[in-house]
């Protein structure tokens, strides 16, 4: 099974663009890379996924390295309400049909004034 | 839609006794899952659906916990009996498909067990 490393928290001025990183080098071939964000007390929030190009959508950028070893989700400009945990996930075989997302710790960002 | 719905918000319940968390996913979502939250162990994904059919039991922590999903339209986890460990936040999500992107959280139950 596919597993990330992501950094345990980091700090970003608002205004200015975040970038949180995550290593998946153990990834196949055919597996997408998934962001997901937990905002205090709430529920996860999808953002965005990749599978070897990079992607934009409305919320985020997510740039996937060559090799698909690594991967970073960027907020381009950061506002204090983006102050979650960031998760990378790369998603878990789960028997013959199903596959299943496996949260790690992930990345607590912070955004400061 | 108004969302995966869960329910209570907040439950409080004795040690022993039976607790049941109820989950309503979005219409035309054909998997739901269940997952647990503490500041140990965080995100723990305890069970998922398939077309009402449970496909992945492997995180339920013991035979204590039960989930059921009778339509496509409910889903329920049950305790019992239940104990302190047990305290958690509890959260349904919903997706279609089977990707993993758009899986929609719910509110989540915050379960104190005293």
């Amino acid at each position: 099974d596919a597993k990330t490393t992501q950094p345990p928290s980091m700090d970003c001025a608002e205004g200015r663009a975040a970038n949180l990183p995550c290593n998946h080098s153990t990834i196949s071939g055919n597996e997408y890379v998934y962001w997901y964000r937990q905002i205090h007390s709430q529920g996860p929030q999808y953002i965005i996924h990749g599978l070897k190009n990079n992607e934009t959508n409305e919320m985020a950028s997510l740039i996937i390295t060559e090799d698909r070893k690594s991967s970073t989700l960027i907020l381009p400009h950061a506002t204090l309400r983006d102050t979650a945990v960031y998760y990378c996930i790369v998603r878990v075989r789960a028997g013959e049909y199903g596959n299943k997302l496996v949260f790690g710790a992930g990345t607590i960002l912070r955004v400061k004034s | 839609d108004a969302g995966v719905i869960q329910s209570p918000r907040h439950e409080v319940t004795e040690m022993g006794q039976e607790v049941t968390l109820r989950c309503k996913p979005i219409s035309g979502h054909d998997y739901l899952f269940w997952y647990r939250q503490t500041m140990m162990r965080g995100l723990e994904l305890l069970i998922y659906f398939n077309n009402n059919v449970p496909i992945d039991d492997s995180g339920m922590p013991e035979d204590r916990f039960s989930a059921k999903m009778p339509n496509a339209s409910f889903s329920t986890l049950k305790i019992q009996p239940s104990e302190p460990r047990d305290s958690a936040v509890y959260f349904c999500a919903s997706s279609f498909g089977g990707s993993g992107y758009g899986y929609t959280f719910g509110s989540g139950t915050r379960l104190t067990v005293v």
